[in-house]
């Protein structure tokens, strides 16, 4: 939406190659969430940040509040990693609802 | 992560017809579950928002009499879309809020002829 400018909409990367998917806020988010839309539609709960970085294997993800953007790394990419990656953030002062993205389509190719 | 049944996977209805769908949070207590649709172009739209012995709160362009909401406890949520309409078309996601974080289920795509 408006508020989630979410880039790029599209990312095309070779086996065990790596990028960056990125999320800037218009407005004071309060926690961002980033999930994965597999081929089947089932969304993924990857990460939920208040603040800083976490890492859970090959994925990284920070959200910066002050400087409104939250980022998504994708390190040795493989093939199960193709799908839809969306950012979603929950306004400051808002509890419960999340304002999504518009996705970026990932597609690991051998 | 914790795991959100959400049944049918797809359904189609006639135009004007209408279809319940129903979401079960196994093995956890939800503190809230919020219902959004998909859209073919992929966006998202928050339908309502529902927490247990709270008003649901619908977002602007849904209403409680198009989409009757049901959450009698902390693991159960349903939905209904009364007479359903070609622009009702899509994927109805309920997510389970449970630690901050929000799960979903697969997802009910519906077709509508």
């Amino acid at each position: 939406g408006d508020q989630v400018e979410q880039s790029p909409s599209a990312l095309s990367l070779h086996e065990g190659t790596g990028s960056a998917l990125r999320c800037n806020f218009t407005t004071t988010m309060r926690a961002v969430q980033w999930f994965q839309q597999n081929s089947r539609g089932s969304l993924i709960n990857l990460f939920y940040l208040a603040s800083g970085t976490k890492e859970n294997g090959r994925l990284k993800s920070t959200f910066n509040s002050k400087e409104s953007y939250s980022t998504l790394h994708i390190r040795d990419a493989q093939l199960e990693d193709s799908g839809t990656y969306f950012c979603a953030a929950e306004l400051a002062g808002n509890t419960g609802k999340l304002i999504f993205g518009l996705g970026t389509t990932l597609q690991v190719q051998p | 992560g914790a795991l959100v049944y959400q049944y049918p996977r797809r359904t189609i209805c006639k135009s004007g017809t209408s279809m319940r769908m129903e979401c079960q949070a196994v093995g956890f207590q939800a503190t809230s579950v919020a219902w959004y649709r998909q859209s073919p172009q992929k966006t998202f739209e928050l339908i309502a928002l529902s927490t247990v012995n709270s008003a649901i709160k619908y977002e602007q362009n849904f209403t409680q009499e198009k989409f009757p909401i049901s959450h009698p406890n902390l693991s159960f949520s349903s939905m209904t879309v009364l007479n359903a309409y070609l622009e009702d078309r899509g994927l109805y996601l309920c997510g389970a809020r449970y630690n901050e974080r929000l799960f979903f289920g697969h997802g009910t795509k519906l077709s509508v002829l």
